[in-house]
């Protein structure tokens, strides 16, 4: 699976929009960029996927560059409930369909 | 709907011991992965299971064991408990695996196992 880089820490204030990216410059043609959320003491939540096309959903948008190589995901009006480490991870469509976690982006929702 | 059920949520074993944590997955869901996380890190896959068969092995130790039922509910067994293996163990579940894949798995809260 492709190896992914994401920044440590970030802040963003509550009610504007979280862009939260991520590079994956070895990502091949079969692989799929998935993000995930983990909030404290719970399991990893999916938030969305995609290949090459944007992506969006009622948690978020996903937006991936035409050379695939970086994504952006997008929480559009942040809430201090979506402070939490994000997860961007890189995965085959089929065959080894283990989850390959990095160390996450911590994301602090200010008030 | 109900999402993945882990059970127990924590336990407290002593080294050598041997524990069994259990996962009923998400109704429908075939495919059941366990994954180990460490404080302050990111999930480690451990097995995946489909059908009640192996799919998936990460890089942990023989100690390490799991099954799957007829149900798709799923145990992970480990044996020779270490203090090192004190962790989160989580328990995901996806609709189906291989050709029909690209599904995302859905995970539960995990079993905090604590090693004395």
């Amino acid at each position: 699976d492709a190896k992914t880089t994401q920044p440590t820490s970030m802040d963003c204030a509550e009610g504007r929009a979280a862009n939260l990216p991520c590079n994956h410059s070895t990502i091949s043609g079969n692989e799929y960029v998935y993000w995930y959320r983990q909030i404290h003491s719970q399991g990893p939540q999916y938030i969305i996927h995609g290949l090459k096309n944007n992506e969006t959903n009622e948690m978020a948008s996903l937006i991936i560059t035409e050379d695939r190589k970086s994504s952006t995901l997008i929480l559009p009006h942040a809430t201090l409930r979506d402070t939490a480490v994000y997860y961007c991870i890189v995965r085959v469509n089929f065959g080894n369909e283990k989850l390959t976690f990095g160390t996450g982006t911590r994301l602090t929702i200010i008030p | 709907d109900a999402g993945v059920t882990q059970s127990p949520t924590h336990l407290i074993k002593t080294r050598g011991q041997q524990v069994t944590l259990r996962c009923s997955p998400i109704s429908g869901h075939k495919s059941v992965s366990w994954y180990q996380q460490v404080l302050g890190q990111g999930p480690q896959f451990i097995f995946q299971y489909y059908e009640k068969e192996e799919r998936g092995r990460g890089n942990f130790p023989d100690r390490f064991s799991a099954r799957q039922f007829p149900n798709y509910s799923s145990e992970l067994n480990v044996n020779a408990l270490l203090l090192g293996d004190s962790a989160l163990y989580l328990c995901a579940s996806s609709l189906d695996f291989g050709f029909r894949g690209n599904q995302p798995q859905h995970f539960g809260d995990g079993t905090r196992l604590s090693i004395l």
